[in-house]
This record gives structure tokens, C-alpha cells and sequence, in this order.
């Protein structure tokens, strides 16, 4: 069965540190690729995502992802993080892009960014 | 504006009684699908929803039912609640695809006593 793997459950940071956020998933076809972040108390919201193309995708915010297909990878990053930043971030894929498809989250990482 | 509606957003409840949690979209999307979000489990899709008419099994299906008569709705069912379905729910909806992103509502927090 496909599944996703987010290996950072919590992560801490201070103001302007570096960020990665680690996403795998276990599928050999064809793959899209989603970053989904979660303000407290909020729904999810689209960071960015990848279908074709360019493996690095920019997003919203200053995010940027890397799909690296020989790793079945998908790490997010940010350069210098800001305390608005803290959330929480999931990483989701489907399969395909017609047909039945469903959508398959990691269990997320939750970023608290110290002022 | 864009958007997927909830309701409602928080509701407490018993045992045994039946209760439905609308959705509604009005951005005339074919697919829609309901999550379950809880701590250290992510989220796991309950149902989903290709088309009208159209529903098949998410990961959680047992305990919930869906139904999709109208492009716009799709309502989640729980004919008999039990406590292990306290959760938090999202409705989500999206264009055809699976390359798109999906929509979410605000939420529905359910705690069943």
C-alpha cells in the first residue's frame, strides 16, 4: 500500500535557522506531490506541490521542495524561518493524475520557531 | 469567494445518536473527500468522492457513511457514534485530478461521550 513518511515529528527552531522537513513515500509510478501547512487552529493550506517538471518547486511564503525521484523524496525547505512560521506541516501524494485517486498524508511535523 | 463550508463546526454528543456533518463547495468541483485528523496520526481519509454518484472507501471507512447526490454536497454520516470517533473532521474538496490541490473547510470537532 502507498504510504507517506514524515520522520520529523516535532521540530524546534529559532528565528532565521534553516529548515528542512523530510518527506518519503513509498510508490513506484507516477507521483504528485503536496506540502500542506496547518495554522493553529486553522485548516490546511497549500504550500506548493509537484506534478512534472522542474524537481524544484517554489511556494508560498519563501518554501521551496525537492523531489528527488531516485530517493522517493520530497523535502521541504525554507532558507530562514520566522516565528509566523509555526504550524504544522504534512506532506501528501496521489497517484495519477486521472482515473481514481486518493490522497495519502503523512502524520506531520509539528515547527514551533522561538522568537 | 471560494470555498468549502462545514457545519457544524463543533458538536458534542452521545452514543447510538445519528448525526450528519454537511459539506458544501461552491466551486463546482468533481472530487471531495472527508479526513479524520488526530494527534500523532495525521490525516486519514474517511471517504471520497470522484463524481456524483460516485463514492468509494478512504482508509477509515467503518463507522461513517457518505452520500453524493448533487455536485456541490457531500455530507458525512455517522449512523451510530461511539466514542472512538471523537476526532476532528475535514471536509476537502478539488478540480479534477490527481495532480490538484485540495480545498479544505474549517473543520468539525466531534467528541462523542
Amino acid at each position: 500500500a502507498q504510504s507517506v513518511s514524515q520522520h520529523n515529528h516535532h521540530v524546534i527552531l529559532s528565528e532565521a535557522a534553516s529548515l528542512e522537513l523530510g518527506c518519503n513515500y513509498s510508490y513506484g509510478g507516477t507521483v504528485n506531490l503536496f506540502w500542506y501547512v496547518q495554522y493553529p487552529g486553522q485548516h490546511l493550506q497549500l504550500l506548493l506541490k509537484y506534478f512534472s517538471g522542474d524537481p524544484l518547486v517554489k511556494g508560498i511564503k519563501g518554501f521551496e521542495a525537492e523531489f528527488i525521484k531516485s530517493k522517493f523524496s520530497f523535502n521541504l525547505r525554507k532558507p530562514s524561518v520566522q516565528w509566523s512560521d509555526t504550524a504544522e506541516y504534512f506532506c501528501a501524494v496521489t497517484t495519477g493524475t486521472s482515473g481514481t485517486y486518493k490522497y495519502i498524508f503523512g502524520t506531520g511535523t509539528r515547527l514551533k520557531v522561538l522568537a | 469567494e471560494a470555498q468549502v463550508t462545514q457545519n457544524p463546526r463543533y458538536l458534542i454528543t452521545v452514543t447510538g445518536k445519528k448525526l450528519t456533518v454537511t459539506c458544501s463547495q461552491n466551486m463546482n468541483h468533481e472530487y471531495m473527500s472527508w479526513y479524520r485528523q488526530d494527534p500523532g496520526l495525521g490525516l486519514r481519509q474517511i471517504y471520497y468522492s470522484m463524481n456524483v454518484e460516485v463514492t468509494d472507501k478512504g482508509d477509515v471507512p467503518e463507522g461513517y457513511k457518505v452520500s453524493r447526490k448533487e455536485k456541490r454536497n457531500f455530507p458525512l454520516i455517522l449512523e451510530s457514534p461511539s466514542p472512538n470517533q471523537t476526532s476532528l473532521y475535514f471536509c476537502a474538496s478539488s478540480s479534477g485530478g490527481g495532480h490538484q490541490p485540495q480545498h479544505f473547510g474549517d473543520g468539525t470537532r466531534l467528541s462523542i461521550l
